[in-house]
C-alpha cells in the first residue's frame, strides 16, 4: 500500500498567488514525522519544512506552511506569494517511529509546480 | 562548506562495467543513506547505515554493495552495471534517535547513465 500519496502530478500557479500541494499518508505508528523537500531543475534536494505527529501547531517556515490534519492523515504544503524560483518538483516524505526503519524517509510521487509570470 | 558531498556528479559507463560513487558528510550525523531516483522521479531508499552498521538493505540486487569506512563516509559500489541501473543516486545523512524530527540532508546526486 502506498504510504505517501501526492495526487497532483503537476500544478500551475500565477506568480504572487498562494498554492497548496496535497499530501496524504498512511501509518499505524503514533510517532512519525512529515517532511517536504523541493527539487529544482538543477537536481538537488532541499529541505523545506517538518511536522511532527505530536506537534499541536502547524509548522511554518517563511513562505512555507504545513496544513496538518492528523485525523484525515493529510499534510499539505502551502506556499504563499509564489515566486518564479518556486518552480520545481516538490516531494512529501514520512519517517516512522523513533528507531523504526533505520530512519529512512518514504517519499511520495512528487508534484511538479510551475509558477507563471 | 558542503554538508553532504558525493562524487562524481555525472557517470556514463558501459554495461558490464563496475563503478563506485563516493559520499562524505561533515555534519556529524550518525546515519547515512543511499536513495535511488528513477526516470519518473520516484525516490526510494536503498541502504541505511548507522555508525558504520548496515541497518536497511531494501531488496537491492547484490551487485550493489555499500561500504562505510567510518560514520562520515558511505560509498556505493556497483558491479556488472545494467541498463536498468541508469538513475540518479542520492547520498543523504541525518541523525536518528528518540525523535523523528531530524531532516535528512542530501548530496547533489550522481546521474548514472549506463549505455
Amino acid at each position: 500500500a502506498q504510504k505517501i500519496t501526492q495526487t497532483q502530478p503537476g500544478m500551475f500557479v500565477q506568480e504572487k498567488e498562494a498554492v497548496t500541494l496535497d499530501c496524504t499518508y498512511d501509518t499505524s505508528d503514533p510517532s512519525y514525522g512529515l517532511f517536504w523537500y523541493k527539487q529544482p531543475s538543477s537536481g538537488e534536494m532541499i529541505f523545506l519544512i517538518y511536522q511532527g505527529s505530536y506537534d499541536q501547531q502547524n509548522a511554518t517556515e517563511g513562505r512555507y506552511s504545513l496544513n496538518f490534519q492528523k485525523a484525515r492523515k493529510s499534510a499539505n504544503l502551502v506556499i504563499s506569494a509564489s515566486q518564479l524560483g518556486d518552480s520545481a518538483m516538490y516531494f512529501c516524505a514520512m519517517r516512522e517511529g523513533p528507531y523504526n526503519q533505520g530512519g529512512k524517509l518514504i517519499f511520495g510521487q512528487g508534484t511538479e509546480l510551475s509558477v507563471k509570470p | 562548506d558542503t554538508a553532504v558531498s558525493q562524487t562524481p556528479k555525472y557517470l556514463v559507463t558501459q554495461m558490464g562495467n563496475d563503478k563506485s560513487i563516493k559520499c562524505e558528510q561533515n555534519l556529524g550525523h550518525d546515519t547515512m543513506y543511499w536513495y535511488k531516483q528513477d526516470s519518473k522521479k520516484f525516490l526510494k531508499i536503498m541502504f541505511s547505515y548507522n555508525n558504520k552498521e548496515l541497518i536497511i538493505n531494501e531488496t537491492v540486487p547484490n551487485r550493489f554493495s555499500p561500504k562505510s569506512p567510518d560514520k562520515a563516509h558511505l560509498n556505493l559500489h556497483i558491479n556488472s552495471l545494467e541498463l536498468g541501473d541508469s538513475a540518479v543516486y542520492f547520498c543523504a545523512s541525518s541523525n536518528t534517535g528518540p525523535v523523528v524530527n531530524t531532516e535528512a540532508f542530501f548530496g547533489q546526486g550522481t546521474r548514472l547513465t549506463v549505455v
